[in-house]
């Protein structure tokens, strides 16, 4: 298995630009994850899905950021508009019921200028 | 809600060392632990996990770890400390019955001197 893959590594972009982040889980893991790290707030969970849909997105920080999961090998992270205070390395995750324990991927680093 | 605490944020060892990394967490009932590797511009990897059982629980690359219930801790050792080890290590708790809603502790960076 390739494990979790995320796309792009590296975004540069200009405030107020919209953003996208991609994700695409380990084959047959039904909970997905998106968490930011930032060296002041250090990991925060923005939002987990199961099965496709959105649980818990107590963690996504403002209206700004929308997250989508279409179907169970494809999700996405969206933040229009993008500010500074944004830059953060985002990271995906998924996991299953039969295989505890997060599975990361190598995350984005996002900038944005 | 359950909250971790690492109370190290940056340790120094010599290469072959023994190596304690502190976790103390928050949870009332019986929590899920979790250990955290992560290098350099990388993802992070799972070292070890405990749910129930054994309190003393092995994982990669040589690493332990001890759940002592009265102390609410889960610290992470390793016997002799190897320079490819230096990285950054984080705590996680998750709910029982949870893999969900993993929250981690702030990161303890580990440098190792030859």
């Amino acid at each position: 298995d390739a494990g979790v893959i995320q796309s792009p590594r590296h975004e540069v972009t200009e405030m107020g630009q919209e953003v996208t982040l991609r994700c695409k889980p380990i084959s047959g893991h039904d909970y997905l994850f998106w968490y930011r790290q930032t060296m002041m707030r250090g990991l925060e969970l923005l939002i987990y899905f199961n099965n496709n849909v959105p649980i818990d997105d107590s963690g996504m920080p403002e209206d700004r950021f929308s997250a989508k999961m279409p179907n169970a090998s494809f999700s996405t992270l969206k933040i229009q508009p993008s500010e500074p205070r944004d830059s953060a390395v985002y990271f995906c995750a998924s996991s299953s019921d039969r295989d505890y324990g997060y599975t990361f991927g190598s995350g984005t680093r996002l900038t944005v200028v | 809600a359950q909250s971790v605490t690492q109370p190290d944020i940056h340790i120094t060892v010599s290469e072959g060392a023994s190596l304690e990394l502190r976790c103390n967490y928050s949870y009332g009932a019986t929590p899920y632990l979790f250990w955290y590797v992560q290098s350099p511009g990388q993802g992070l990897q799972l070292l070890l996990k405990y749910f129930s059982g054994d309190t003393l629980v092995q994982g990669i690359k040589g690493f332990e770890a001890e759940f002592k219930r009265s102390q609410s801790s889960f610290n992470l050792r390793k016997p002799s400390v190897h320079w490819s080890d230096a990285a950054e290590y984080f705590c996680a708790v998750a709910e029982s019955g949870g893999y969900n809603k993993l929250i981690f502790g702030a990161g303890t960076r580990l440098a190792v001197h030859p």
